[in-house]
């Protein structure tokens, strides 16, 4: 499986935009950018997926580069809930079956 | 939306006692289930891929006879740690996949603790 590098943790202050960044340079044409995040004692949360174009939804905005090496993950407004360790994994786009593969993620934490 | 639930959401056993955990689909057929493990301030480790109606797939160095995963309908899988021991003690998440969804769709995780 193609690896994402991520930082171990990145600091946000509450109400103000969040910039994740993620690293990919060995993405394959057919690999999926997905976002998941993880609150404390929880099973992981789906964010956002895409795969060559920018995406919106209502949890946050996907920034892919040009080259698709690296992606970011923007949070518009941060919020005391949104500290969570958030993970950036690529997945195989010709199977829906297929595992997702979990690395150290980034811890975000959102002071008030 | 495509709900899964797992249960129980805590448990605490004996050494030596088997423990079963439950993951269900709510409301969606879920041909492939997910069992990840996740020890304190690690990430998710996949244990096992599980399909409806066939023997789970276990991920290198997880033992098949210690983690028993039954995956008997479209919307059950279940996973049992055998004669569990303090080193078992983890985090456990099941998560499961639509066909018509991208995304994986994860249990609230349970809490094994054995003593």
């Amino acid at each position: 499986d193609a690896k994402t590098t991520q930082p171990n943790s990145m600091e946000s202050n509450e109400e103000e935009p969040v910039h994740l960044p993620c690293n990919h340079s060995t993405i394959s044409g057919t690999d999926y950018i997905h976002w998941y995040r993880q609150l404390p004692s929880q099973g992981p949360e789906y964010v956002i997926h895409g795969l060559t174009s920018n995406v919106n939804n209502r949890m946050a905005s996907l920034a892919i580069a040009e080259d698709r090496k690296s992606s970011t993950l923007i949070l518009h407004r941060a919020t005391l809930r949104d500290a969570a360790v958030y993970y950036c994994i690529l997945r195989d786009g010709r199977g829906s079956q297929g595992n997702l593969i979990f690395g150290k993620g980034t811890k975000l934490s959102v002071k008030p | 939306g495509a709900v899964v639930s797992q249960h129980p959401s805590r448990v605490i056993c004996k050494s030596g006692t088997s423990v079963k955990i439950e993951c269900r689909s709510l409301d969606f057929q879920a041909t492939t289930m997910f069992w990840y493990r996740q020890f304190p301030k690690q990430s998710l480790m996949l244990m096992a891929t599980s399909n409806e109606g066939s023997k789970a797939t276990y991920e290198q160095g997880v033992e098949k006879d210690k983690f028993l995963i039954n995956h008997a309908s479209l919307t059950l899988s279940t996973l049992t740690v055998t004669s569990a021991h303090p080193e078992d003690s983890s985090f456990y998440i099941c998560s499961a996949t639509r066909g018509d969804r991208a995304e994986a769709f994860f249990g609230q995780g349970t809490r094994l603790t054995v003593v």
